[in-house]
């Protein structure tokens, strides 16, 4: 696609509900993002996944959190038994292979998720 | 951890005015880049800034880097309305594709 798309663009739970977050990336990107962002604040790293590699989960805050990707496509990031502080704007980001020289990052729209 | 912090939280200025905002960062970087947020959603890559180079522009854009001191301001000169937004610095961990360490952003509002 054009861009980097995900979805639901807003989600509203109940604590203690499950959710899943889905996030297309640009075809040809092999490398996808997860960001948390709260209000007012910056981004936080959730997790990253590279080609085939192992993906890196050093950012996700809990077990309640996950992630898996397809392949270089499709990703869905899953809370489990979510909280009230998991309301924030998820985001996810793309970018081409890894080199030295760095890589833009593509950005979704976010997910916006409030939990009741 | 925030690696990147930007200073001013928030600045307003008027139409035409330049806005500048700096970013400090704790340690070793391959590149810093500039990104730009409209109502709290997905962001907008502006500029990328690698560590040997010192000055960048992109139309309306200047970035400088000052790996001695570990900081790094964005100038928008002759601000617009429509250059409202809030604007990150982001640094990688210094090993390529690695995912950005964002600061909590720089809130700009123009007023025309």
């Amino acid at each position: 696609g054009a861009g980097v798309s995900q979805s639901p663009s807003n989600k509203v739970t109940e604590k203690g509900k499950d959710v899943e977050l889905r996030c297309d990336p640009i075809s040809g990107h092999t490398a996808l993002y997860w960001y948390r962002q709260r209000l007012g604040q910056g981004l936080e790293f959730l997790i990253y996944f590279q080609g085939n590699s192992a993906p890196d989960k050093s950012g996700l805050p809990s077990d309640r959190f996950s992630a898996e990707r397809t392949g270089e496509s499709v990703s869905t990031l899953t809370i489990q038994r979510t909280q009230q502080e998991d309301s924030a704007v998820y985001l996810c980001a793309s970018s081409l292979r890894a080199t030295l020289l760095g890589n833009e990052q593509f950005f979704g729209p976010g997910t916006r998720l409030t939990v009741l | 951890s925030q690696q990147g912090e930007e200073d001013p939280q928030a600045l307003s200025i008027q139409e035409g005015e330049n806005a500048t905002m700096n970013c400090s960062y704790k340690t070793s970087i391959n590149n810093l880049q500039w990104y730009r947020q409209n109502s709290g959603r997905g962001l907008v890559h502006l500029i990328l800034i690698r560590s040997n180079e010192r000055e960048k522009h992109s139309g309306r854009l200047r970035v400088t880097l000052d790996t001695s001191k570990k900081s790094s301001s964005l100038l928008i000169t002759a601000s617009r309305a429509a250059d409202t937004a809030s604007y990150f610095c982001a640094t990688d961990r210094g090993s390529g594709n690695t995912p950005l360490v964002f600061g909590k952003g720089t809130r700009l509002s123009v007023i025309a």
